[in-house]
């Protein structure tokens, strides 16, 4: 079945260093990647997306490029902000089952 | 546009009453899924629709969970009888068929 591995928590970071969070997965088909973001206390908002091979999504300074040959998408930014500091899902769409899996979340806290 | 609207956000009850929670999707997604979120840990799919019909629903506990969508818009999601471990939060998404999902903000349910 489809799966989804993400880097192991919880990360801390100063501010403005380079962030990533790493991401691979496992499907049967051709999935479509994304990346979720929970801040505390709230619900998942999507932060980027990218639907086929060398896609790159963009959104907030954050950046994921889709590699169907390390099948990984891995989360970067160039500088963190402390409103960054929140939990980041990896997750994905398998063409043909529409299932929506979930890694396991990282937490990142960004210090002053 | 309207996001993906969910009611209570917060419930508290005893164990073996019974809750239920609703879902109001965005207009003209097909795809509906309740999630539950126990605290730290990554979504849960419990039930995925398209439609009013089920995708979806391997991991629903079906001896107390029940979820519905009728006409294929709202959905409501019960627990009949709740347990202490059914603690977490129930997030609703809706998605194009294939697409991104989009969640509400979540029931956060806490059984004593």
């Amino acid at each position: 079945g489809d799966s989804v591995t993400q880097m192991e928590g919880p990360v801390t970071l100063s501010e403005e260093a380079f962030l990533t969070i790493n991401c691979t997965y496992t499907a049967t088909g051709y999935p479509s990647l994304f990346w979720y973001v929970q801040y505390p206390g709230e619900g998942l908002q999507l932060l980027l997306k990218a639907t086929k091979a060398d896609d790159k999504g963009s959104n907030k300074g954050f950046e994921a490029t889709y590699r169907k040959e390390t099948t990984s998408f891995h989360l970067e930014k160039g500088s963190v902000q402390v409103s960054d500091s929140a939990v980041y899902f990896c997750a994905l769409i398998s063409f043909g089952n529409e299932k929506l899996t979930f890694g396991t979340g990282t937490r990142l806290t960004i210090i002053p | 546009e309207a996001g993906v609207a969910q009611s209570p956000r917060y419930k508290i009850i005893e164990k073996r009453q019974s809750v239920a929670f609703w879902c109001n999707p965005i207009s003209g997604h097909a795809t509906l899924y309740w999630y539950q979120q126990i605290l730290g840990q990554g979504p849960k799919l419990l039930i995925q629709f398209q439609n009013n019909g089920v995708v979806d629903d391997s991991q629903l506990p079906k001896d107390r969970f029940s979820a519905e969508r009728l006409k294929g818009v709202d959905s409501t999601l019960k627990i009949q009888p709740a347990k202490l471990e059914d603690s977490a939060v129930y997030l609703c998404a809706s998605s194009e068929t294939g697409g991104a999902a989009f969640f509400g903000q979540g029931t956060r349910l806490t059984v004593v």
